[in-house]
């Protein structure tokens, strides 16, 4: 089955600098790679995705890259702001629609 | 477009109790996912569901629970005889069957073993 690396786990900016997140996966067949935000006691929210036939993608201050040979992909946040921290999941998926969680990385973005 | 909705979003039992969890998927969603994520950790696939069919339970344990989406109303996540290591937020997603990558998540259920 599938298995997903995130690093780091914990992740601390300053207000207005980048954070990037990483993850790696291990199933070649995994076709989507979607990314979660959840704040405290919240549910978790997809914020940006990326399917295997995109290198890149980008919403305003968020972007993901994707490189397929490598299976690594990466979260890209610029200007952080405070109301970006969260725990912040990758996840791989493929045919089986199921999705596979990294085990979340710990942002915390000091004002 | 109300969301993904569960309920309870607490509930407490007690050793060897049974937990009931509802999921009501968004309007339009016929796929349902379930998932537990235990404190400070990531979310754990338990089981894939679409109408009145099991699709994927590879991540279920064996043993004392089990999941249905009927036809008609929620789908329902059951533990029977529940044990303290079965705290957790248990969360469900949908999605829809031409856009079946995305899925949106409920608020989650916290259940506690006392």
């Amino acid at each position: 089955g599938e298995n997903v690396e995130q690093h780091p786990s914990t992740l601390s900016v300053q207000e207005g600098d980048s954070a990037v997140i990483k993850c790696t996966y291990s199933d070649s067949a995994s076709n989507y790679f979607p990314w979660y935000k959840q704040e405290l006691g919240k549910r978790p929210q997809l914020i940006i995705d990326i399917r295997s036939n995109v290198g890149e993608k980008k919403d305003q201050r968020i972007a993901v890259t994707l490189n397929k040979t490598a299976k690594h992909f990466s979260l890209h946040i610029t200007e952080t702001q405070p109301e970006d921290s969260a725990v912040y999941f990758c996840a791989a998926g493929g045919n089986g629609n199921q999705f596979y969680f990294g085990t979340g990385t710990s942002l915390t973005v000091i004002p | 477009n109300a969301g993904v909705m569960q309920n309870p979003r607490h509930l407490v039992r007690r050793r060897g109790q049974e937990a009931r969890l509802r999921c009501s998927p968004m309007k339009g969603h016929s796929h349902v996912y379930w998932y537990r994520q235990l404190p400070e950790e990531g979310l754990k696939f338990m089981v894939y569901l679409q109408k009145e069919n099991i699709i994927d339970e590879s991540g279920m344990p064996k043993e004392r629970f089990s999941a249905e989406f009927p036809k008609e109303g929620p789908s329902i996540l059951r533990i029977q005889q529940v044990v303290r290591g079965d705290s957790a937020a248990y969360f469900c997603a949908s999605s829809s069957a031409n856009r079946g990558y995305e899925q949106y998540f409920g608020p989650g259920t916290r259940l506690t073993v006392t």
